[in-house]
């Protein structure tokens, strides 16, 4: 039973424009959200994290949403840049240890 | 500062035989997690530790084993590997569990073939 969702495995878009990547979770316990970003033959680096008691973190182009109601979350990049593409996870933690999603892998087009 | 560091990159071992996946850090952390990915996967927890000398199943523990007998270092041995074992196996740590943002720092992976 998958607790954290990714139900897209790929995602293209254009330089420049917004890249909205989204995550399900099930478990209404988790109280942590991160996303990692992978690039080939690389371990899962950090990008950004939010806590359950907020709806928005903001570093940088990364912003991450969280909609508990909906046990939803998403990751947005604005401006989206060629360097960005790579398979980015979302994760979510209950007590420090963390559930991956699938991964979903990003295309930048210049 | 080297961080989370994995060995061996790459290995090829044969059905029944035993190896082991070493994992170092200089962070100091006390948590560390060995994780495996497999193709279109996430990754999923193998074993973890809280500190030297403690260690905990993870989700997919079977065919494996664990030892954290100093801070630094986090080996998983796998006995009597199967081609199930076929995987991308991570090893991470991070500073205390319950007070962190459960960021991890991970290794840059060990791909290992199950022949």
């Amino acid at each position: 039973d998958q607790q954290v969702k990714q139900n897209s495995p790929s995602l293209s878009v254009q330089e420049g424009r917004i890249s909205i990547l989204n995550c399900d979770y099930t478990n209404s316990m988790f109280d942590y959200f991160l996303w990692y970003k992978k690039y080939p033959a690389e371990g899962p680096t950090f990008l950004i994290s939010i806590s359950s008691i907020k709806d928005k973190n903001e570093d940088g182009r990364f912003t991450v949403f969280l909609n508990k109601s909906a046990k939803h979350l998403s990751l947005h990049i604005v401006p989206s840049q060629p360097g960005d593409s790579a398979v980015y996870f979302c994760a979510a933690s209950p007590t420090g240890k963390l559930v991956f999603g699938k991964g979903t892998k990003l295309t930048v087009n210049p | 500062n080297a961080g989370v560091t994995q060995t061996p990159k790459f290995h090829i071992l044969k059905i029944g035989q035993s190896m082991t996946l070493q994992c170092t850090q200089d962070m100091n952390h006390n948590y560390m997690y060995w994780y495996r990915q497999d193709p279109g996967m996430g990754l999923k927890l193998i074993y973890y530790s809280v500190g030297a000398g403690i260690t905990d199943k993870g989700e997919v523990p079977n065919g494996y084993n664990v030892s954290r007998s100093t801070t630094e270092d986090f080996p998983l041995r796998l006995e009597l590997a199967a081609p199930s074992q076929t995987s991308v196996y991570f090893c991470a740590s991070s500073t205390r569990g319950q007070q962190n943002t459960g960021e991890l720092f991970f290794g840059e992976g060990s791909r290992l073939t199950v022949l």
